[in-house]
């Protein structure tokens, strides 16, 4: 089954405790890419990778890190996670074409407090 | 640059009643655009999209859509709603060559029995 998987699902963490939220997807996409979700502001892209070992920033870069080191993952590292990090994040994945469709993972809810 | 505006926050329907969500769009280029829909504690779903074929756009369940260049709209609809129709909906627009994808802020979409 085509999927994108992240883990863990939910976390609960401290303030300035470094954490990764892994990201994987089984479909050989190029194109991977977080989002936060935020009540009211819809989806807001943190950073992309177009491939292996190719990132750059999203909207909202500040305060995390990626690698894309294999094609299937692209993990999401807050190295120093605060209060203001408490969100609802989604990886995604796709061909290279911004007219392909994104497939998203399931979500990945982390309170920091 | 590339926007995306969902005009209501919030819609209310009675079951069996049509839906209709409303998205203007913003772009110097001709976008692909999507609508994407997220039921509670999911993750998001395609539910169709436009890549500068057909200018009426069938989905999934029931939903389509319809590109105005005119009016630079993508509004959604449905003829009926149904109870399982509850949840929040997403327009995106994105362009072909470009890696920008952007959100709405969504839509809630209630529907009574």
């Amino acid at each position: 089954e085509a999927q994108v998987t992240q883990n863990p699902r939910y976390l609960i963490t401290v303030t300035g405790k470094k954490l990764t939220v892994t990201c994987s997807q089984n479909m050989n996409h190029e194109y991977m890419s977080w989002y936060r979700q935020d009540p009211g502001l819809g989806l807001r892209q943190i950073y992309y990778s177009m491939n292996v070992e190719v990132t750059d920033k999203g909207d909202v870069p500040e305060g995390y890190k990626v690698s894309r080191k294999e094609k299937r993952n692209f993990p999401l590292i807050l190295e120093s996670p605060s209060p203001n990090q408490t969100s609802l994040y989604f990886c995604a994945s796709r061909r290279p074409s911004g007219g392909d469709t994104q497939y998203f993972g399931p979500g990945t809810r982390l309170t920091v407090l | 640059a590339q926007s995306v505006t969902q005009l209501d926050s919030h819609v209310s329907v009675s079951e069996g009643t049509p839906v209709l969500l409303r998205c203007n769009y913003s772009s110097s280029y001709s976008p692909s655009l999507f609508w994407y829909v997220q039921h509670p504690n999911k993750g998001l779903q395609l539910l169709l999209k436009y890549t500068s074929a057909a200018t009426l756009v069938k989905g999934i369940n029931g939903f389509e859509a319809e590109f105005k260049k005119s009016e630079t709209s993508f509004h959604l609809t449905k003829p009926s709603a149904h109870m399982s129709d509850a949840a929040e909906y997403f327009c995106v627009v994105s362009l072909y060559n470009n890696n920008d994808m952007r959100f709405g802020a969504g839509t809630r979409l209630t529907v009574k029995p």
